[in-house]
């Protein structure tokens, strides 16, 4: 059973540019969530989407979206990117009845911004 | 902030000895899950623990709740080189969204 990818894995850009990344969860699993995780804040929620409807979302400038497609997969966007956007980006799917094992996290994407 | 904190930030320990790592939180829950994350990679669930249960046991993890001191242990025993890594605990407060704690970074010397 594939695990969660996210594409790229490395990502370079420029401040003010604007970035897309991507989530494929696994199969069967409908709810995808995203984290930010950087040295001084931590982990820190961004968003979660299920069946293409956001249903939570953190406390992120609306510089941070997302959507969900018809097939679970996600993409995360981050529109004029700014230096303090450099973070691993982490998403990680789930479905319902399956809490008891938890999120499974993809390995991430690493954006640099510059 | 709801977010957890982990106590230490960092622990360095001898194979074979045990590491013990703790959680805080501050506010109700329904469960609690500690994770694992090898460096700048995902995270790995190891084990989830309820509310209502104060103690679960998986391999050489052993996870305690406290709820009313809102506080989680995470100890690992016959520590390995390969359990080197950073330890979250993350609590659950509305549907599928989780607050992550600060994280220990255990290192574990051969």
């Amino acid at each position: 059973k594939a695990g969660v990818t996210q594409t790229p894995r490395y990502l370079i850009k420029t401040r003010g540019q604007q970035v897309t990344l991507s989530c494929s969860p696994i199969s069967g699993h409908r709810s995808v969530s995203w984290y930010q995780q950087t040295p001084g804040q931590g982990l820190q929620f961004l968003f979660e989407y299920f069946s293409e409807t956001q249903r939570n979302k953190g406390n992120f400038p609306g510089r941070f979206s997302g959507r969900q497609f018809s097939n679970s997969r996600s993409e995360m966007n981050v529109s004029t990117l700014e230096l303090g956007d450099s973070a691993l980006y982490l998403c990680a799917s789930s479905t319902p009845g399956q809490g008891i094992y938890g999120y499974t996290f993809g390995s991430g994407t690493r954006l640099t911004v510059v | 902030s709801q977010q957890g904190e982990e106590d230490p930030q960092a622990l360095s320990i001898q194979e074979g000895e045990n590491a013990t790592m703790n959680c805080s939180y501050k506010t109700s829950i329904n469960n609690l899950q500690w994770y694992r994350q090898n460096s700048g990679r995902g995270l790995v669930h190891l084990i989830l623990i309820r509310s209502n249960e104060r103690e679960k046991h998986s391999g050489r993890l052993r996870v305690t709740l406290d709820t009313s001191k809102k506080s989680s242990s995470l100890l690992i025993t016959a520590s390995r080189a390969a359990d080197t890594a950073s330890y979250f605990c993350a609590t659950d407060l509305a549907g599928n969204q989780f607050y992550f704690g600060t994280g220990t970074s255990l290192t574990v010397i051969p």
